[in-house]
């Protein structure tokens, strides 16, 4: 069974600073990542997908990558605003499958 | 472009009444179609999921049932709400076999008392 696991839990960072956003997943037969913005409220909003046979995808300030064999995926955010405070969730398609699971997303605080 | 439509955004219902959540695609044709709920601290849980007209997958045995009467429409319902049923019920679509990301709508938060 696919488990997604997002650490932290939460971050708080003062604007400007550079950060990265942790993401692991136990099997590694996936068909693609993605990873997702939600605000208080609000459903949530796709930033980034990176299929399996890539590396990276870069979006703006954005940039994910993905280690399939390690089950790894991080989502490096450049100078922070506060607007990119939201929560941030990724997910995984497994091979074959229709269907994505998610992790519990980070909660992100970018203090002005 | 596609859009995806969710109503009602808030509602609350007592124990024991039903339920029935709308959710609406235009822009594309024969799209996947989900119904998720995220519950505090549980993340979005898949709750079922439609690869086509009367086609629905069901992942989590509950008091809810689904159903896809149009193409690019998607029907969440309950005969009887229970408490546990609270949450924050969100639509989502995806073009059908194809690399492509999840769209969600607004989200529908159901507060049962």
């Amino acid at each position: 069974k696919q488990e997604v696991t997002q650490i932290p839990a939460a971050l708080s960072v003062p604007e400007g600073e550079n950060l990265v956003l942790n993401c692991s997943f136990t099997d590694s037969a996936i068909y693609n990542l993605q990873w997702f913005r939600q605000d208080p409220g609000k459903g949530l909003t796709s930033l980034l997908l990176i299929q399996s046979s890539q590396r990276e995808q870069t979006s703006g300030r954005l940039n994910a990558s993905l280690d399939k064999s390690s089950g790894r995926s991080t989502l490096y955010i450049a100078a922070s605003q506060p607007g990119d405070s939201a929560t941030y969730l990724c997910a995984v398609q497994r091979a074959g499958s229709e269907k994505l699971v998610f992790g519990k997303g980070t909660k992100l605080t970018v203090n002005p | 472009s596609q859009t995806i439509h969710q109503w009602p955004a808030t509602l609350v219902q007592p124990v024991g009444s039903p339920l029935s959540l709308e959710c609406t695609v235009e822009g594309t044709s024969n799209p996947n179609l989900y119904w998720y709920r995220q519950a505090a601290g549980r993340g979005l849980q898949l709750l079922f999921y439609s690869v086509g007209i009367g086609q629905i997958s069901s992942e989590v045995p509950q008091n809810l049932s689904a159903s896809r009467p149009q193409d690019r429409q998607f029907i969440l319902s309950s005969k009887k709400l229970l408490l546990s049923d609270s949450g924050f019920y969100l639509c989502a679509w995806s073009v059908r076999g194809s690399d492509s990301p999840l769209h969600f709508g607004n989200g529908t938060r159901l507060t049962v008392t």
